[in-house]
């Protein structure tokens, strides 16, 4: 079946430029995570989803960063006025319920600021 | 959170069996150690989990002493497609429980 998808899958941005992430989850998928990688480290918690409910944003670096899912199912990442240190991979996994089960990740969106 | 420390990197060839240790001396008693995987340009991928003694499933094993304060993923006969890296988690099992990865372990698997 279909795993979680995410597009685009490479964006280069100039400095000061908003950007938009998606994340298509698991259909069926109550929990929603986004996450991001920098180069070379594991990755690193941004915020998480139960349904429509943003119920955890603690891992957001900045107010520029904000995510939303507003009908429960597709997410998106919105980062405003781009900086290079924003420049990593941001994945976003789903899991099937609300117990902390197996985490499913898509193959993440590399985002470069030059 | 429990904090976890692994090997850097390790280096196998194909066929042979490869043990990746990690500590995580302050684990909880409702804590589960999980591993998974991460190819190049993709996702991490879930392997396996336990709380203690042994767990098997398709692709590993997870050797869990009765401290817990240590586990052992076992991969046996790797091949070249095994090359990846291999980060040991430890989480609750509760709702929204995000996961926090370590830097992993970086697993080469030489012909």
């Amino acid at each position: 079946g279909a795993g979680v998808s995410q597009s685009p899958r490479y964006k280069v941005a100039k400095r000061g430029q908003d950007v938009a992430l998606r994340c298509d989850p698991i259909s069926g998928h109550v929990s929603l995570f986004w996450y991001q990688q920098a180069l070379g480290q594991g990755p690193e918690f941004l915020t998480y989803f139960q349904n429509e409910a943003q119920l955890d944003k603690s891992g957001l670096p900045s107010d520029r960063f904000f995510a939303e899912r507003p009908e429960g199912s597709v997410s998106t990442l919105k980062i405003q006025r781009t900086q290079q240190e924003d420049s990593a991979v941001y994945l976003c996994a789903s899991s099937f319920g609300t117990g902390g089960e197996e985490q499913y990740f898509g193959p993440g969106t590399r985002l470069t600021v030059t | 959170l429990a904090k976890t420390t692994q090997p850097i990197s390790m280096d196998s060839y194909e066929g042979q069996e490869v043990n990746i240790t990690c500590s995580h001396n302050n684990i909880a008693t409702n804590d589960y150690i999980t591993w998974y995987q991460q190819f190049p340009s993709q996702g991490p991928r879930f392997i396996i989990q336990g709380y203690k003694t042994k767990v098997t499933n398709e692709v590993a094993s997870l050797f869990i002493p009765a401290d817990r304060k240590s586990s052992t993923l076992s991969l046996p006969r790797v091949s070249l497609s095994d090359t990846a890296v291999y980060y040991c988690l430890v989480a609750h099992n509760n709702a929204g429980n995000m996961l926090t990865f370590g830097g992993g372990t970086r697993l080469m698997v030489k012909p």
